[in-house]
């Protein structure tokens, strides 16, 4: 069964305290790996697609990263606006559309 | 502004209205979605459409019915049918075949009592 894990559920950082966040998947033939950040009672903002293994994304102090199981969104010195739930999603290959997300996990910088 | 709008905002509706949101694209996109989102549970798909005038079912499409009769907008009806309407609602839209970013909205949030 296709499904994508996300870990931890929350993570509270210190300004400028690095650290990453991970989002394993099981999928019939990735096509595509996404990572998208969402502000409370907002929608999704997107930020990265990853398509293949070995492949990485960099946005600011954002960046991901993708191997054959997992991906992992790394945050280097985060700012009190990176406060935000970051949210993982699969979409699979075979002729469907269908995306497969994961529940998120919660980050909460403090100043 | 190129986007994605869902309006209202906030609905509330008292148990046993159909009630009907709006989603509208202006980005040119082929295909659109409706996903519902809950407190602890990834967003899950009610519906979606990749061309005008065809969509398919979701994972959880049961009380819920759509249409897709212009390119820019695919409203949903949340129907007296559906068990647990109150949740926050989410559309999106992807430019087509070759392009795999969904793109969302803002949300709506209904309340049913």
């Amino acid at each position: 069964e296709d499904q994508v894990t996300q870990s931890p559920e929350a993570l509270r950082l210190q300004e400028g305290e690095s650290s990453s966040l991970n989002c394993s998947y099981t999928v019939s033939g990735l096509r595509g790996l996404f990572w998208y950040r969402q502000d409370p009672g907002k929608g999704p903002e997107f930020l990265f697609t990853l398509y293949s293994a070995g492949e990485e994304k960099e946005k600011e102090r954002l960046k991901a990263t993708l191997t054959k199981k997992e991906s992992f969104l790394h945050i280097t010195a985060p700012k009190p606006e990176d406060s935000a739930t970051y949210l993982c999603a699969v979409q699979r290959g075979g002729g469907t559309y269908k995306y497969i997300f994961g529940t998120g996990t919660r980050l909460k910088v403090l100043a | 502004d190129g986007g994605i709008t869902q309006s209202p905002k906030y609905l509330f509706r008292k148990e046993g209205q159909n009630v009907t949101l709006s989603c509208e694209q202006n980005l040119n996109h082929d295909a659109m979605y409706w996903y519902r989102q809950d407190p602890g549970q990834g967003l899950r798909l009610i519906y979606y459409s990749q061309i005008v005038n065809d969509f398919q079912k979701g994972d959880i499409a049961e009380g819920y019915s759509v249409s897709r009769e212009k390119k820019e907008s695919f409203p949903l009806t949340v129907t007296s049918a559906q068990k647990n309407p109150t949740a926050f609602y989410l559309c999106a839209s992807r430019l087509g075949p070759s392009s795999y970013e969904q793109y969302f909205g803002p949300g709506t949030r209904l309340t049913v009592t």
